[in-house]
């Protein structure tokens, strides 16, 4: 299984809601990252967790809250967003930090913020 | 972090090779340069990887120059199907962060 599974694949929400996506992967990984990326845009790197802990935070807004559960599994909490937070969120994993390591991504979440 | 800078777009004839530049001059020497490409705004797809040496596998080539501050990735016979954006990566020894560039579109003509 080689394989990083994004759900939902799209996600339409409010200001006010809070919603939640979900990454998830079976390939014994131990770091896993959050990217951003708006139309035309690279992606953006948001968070990094290194065996289930906080690695890299960078500077993203306190409305976008991750969480790692467990080595296969990783969260990002959703919460009083703005409409120019709409764009595809990306997951990846990769094995460590280790030289010569690729990154895997999902397909990622495309989300809508109204 | 080493930054890389790329061309905006590129055309290419089908069955011709694609051969899309990356500049990475502030590199530093444990750096490795990774591509990725990306379709559709699906997730962005693993190429190929290297450090110092020319690496080859059954996608694609990479060049990387002498003083490594530049590279070139080579896809030989270019499809309809490599219509994509390119991404050059530099990422550094025992960092998880792998910083994409700007990406080339490289649309691929019948």
């Amino acid at each position: 299984d080689t394989e990083v599974t994004q759900t939902p694949k799209h996600l339409v929400m409010g200001m006010t809601n809070k919603k939640s996506l979900k990454c998830e992967q079976h390939m014994g990984h131990r770091a896993m990252y959050w990217y951003k990326q708006k139309a035309k845009k690279p992606p953006e790197l948001m968070f990094v967790y290194s065996y289930e802990k906080l690695s890299i935070n960078e500077s993203v807004p306190s409305r976008f809250s991750p969480e790692c559960p467990n080595s296969s599994l990783l969260n990002l909490h959703l919460h009083a967003l703005q409409p120019e937070d709409s764009a595809l969120y990306l997951c990846a994993s990769s094995r460590s930090d280790a030289t010569n390591e690729k990154l895997f991504f999902g397909s990622g979440t495309q989300l809508s913020v109204l | 972090d080493a930054k890389t800078t790329q061309p905006p777009s590129m055309d290419c004839a089908e069955g011709r090779a694609a051969n899309l530049p990356c500049n990475h001059s502030t590199i530093s020497g444990n750096e490795y340069v990774y591509w990725y490409r990306q379709i559709h705004s699906q997730g962005p797809q693993y190429i190929i990887h290297g450090l110092k040496n020319n690496e080859t596998n059954e996608m694609a080539s990479l060049i990387i120059t002498e003083d490594r501050k530049s590279s070139t990735l080579i896809l030989p016979h270019a499809t309809l199907r490599d219509t994509a954006v390119y991404y050059c990566i530099v990422r550094g020894t025992g960092t998880y962060k792998y910083i994409f560039g700007t990406g080339t579109r490289l649309k691929v003509l019948a």
